[in-house]
């Protein structure tokens, strides 16, 4: 399972674009990098998922470099409302019963 | 949209005792998991469940723990004997089936082993 490295915290003002680089050097061939997000005291919310390039939806967008050691996770101008924990997992999810392995994550929070 | 419902959303029970919490997980999902989150630390992976038995469980899921779908909509996790530090919240997730396809986590229930 490859280990993924964040930054434990960040702060930014509303209104800005925050990037979280998440570094996963051991990321194998069939390895998809997931973000999710977690509000105080609710389950894991999905965000996105990518396995190379550059991944965008309605929320978020994902880039990932040819080399795939790391990734970053970018969200458009921000509000109080994206203040939550953000996990980058790195999983091959060809297989439904595969496990989500959670880190630390990176905790967000977003200043008037 | 579609979502994983657990329930009780708090559950307050004394040390030693059988607690049961229930999931509902999305309907033609075909994967079911439980984790847990103890307060300030990370989500922890316990159980895997597909096609009506465990795929895969982790060191936490000793023989104290349980996981049964009785009747192909609910998901249950059967704690026989509780632990104070069973203390945690409990989430139950769901996924369809195929690569690269998300899972769906419920609002947890809170346990309280006291």
């Amino acid at each position: 399972l490859a280990k993924t490295t964040q930054p434990i915290s960040m702060d930014s003002y509303e209104g800005q674009e925050v990037n979280i680089t998440c570094s996963h050097n051991n990321i194998a061939t069939n390895d998809y990098i997931t973000w999710y997000q977690q509000f105080p005291s609710q389950g894991p919310r999905f965000i996105i998922q990518g396995y190379k390039t550059k991944v965008t939806n309605e929320v978020a967008s994902l880039f990932i470099p040819a080399d795939r050691k790391s990734s970053t996770l970018s969200l458009p101008r921000v509000s109080l409302s994206d203040t939550a924990v953000y996990y980058c997992l790195v999983g091959d999810p060809s297989f439904g019963n595969e496990k989500l392995t959670f880190g630390t994550g990176t905790r967000l929070t977003i200043i008037p | 949209e579609p979502e994983v419902t657990q329930t009780p959303s708090h559950q307050v029970t004394q040390m030693g005792q059988e607690v049961i919490l229930r999931c509902v997980p999305i309907s033609n999902h075909l994967y079911f998991y439980w984790y847990r989150q103890i307060l300030g630390q990370k989500v922890e992976f316990l159980v895997s469940f597909y096609n009506n038995e465990i795929s895969e469980k982790s060191e936490i899921f000793d023989d104290q723990f349980s996981v049964e779908r009785p009747d192909g909509s609910n998901f249950t996790l059967k704690i026989r004997s509780t632990k104070l530090e069973d203390s945690a919240m409990y989430f139950c997730a769901s996924r369809l089936q195929g690569r690269a396809t998300e899972a769906f986590f419920g609002q947890g229930t809170r346990l309280t082993v006291v």
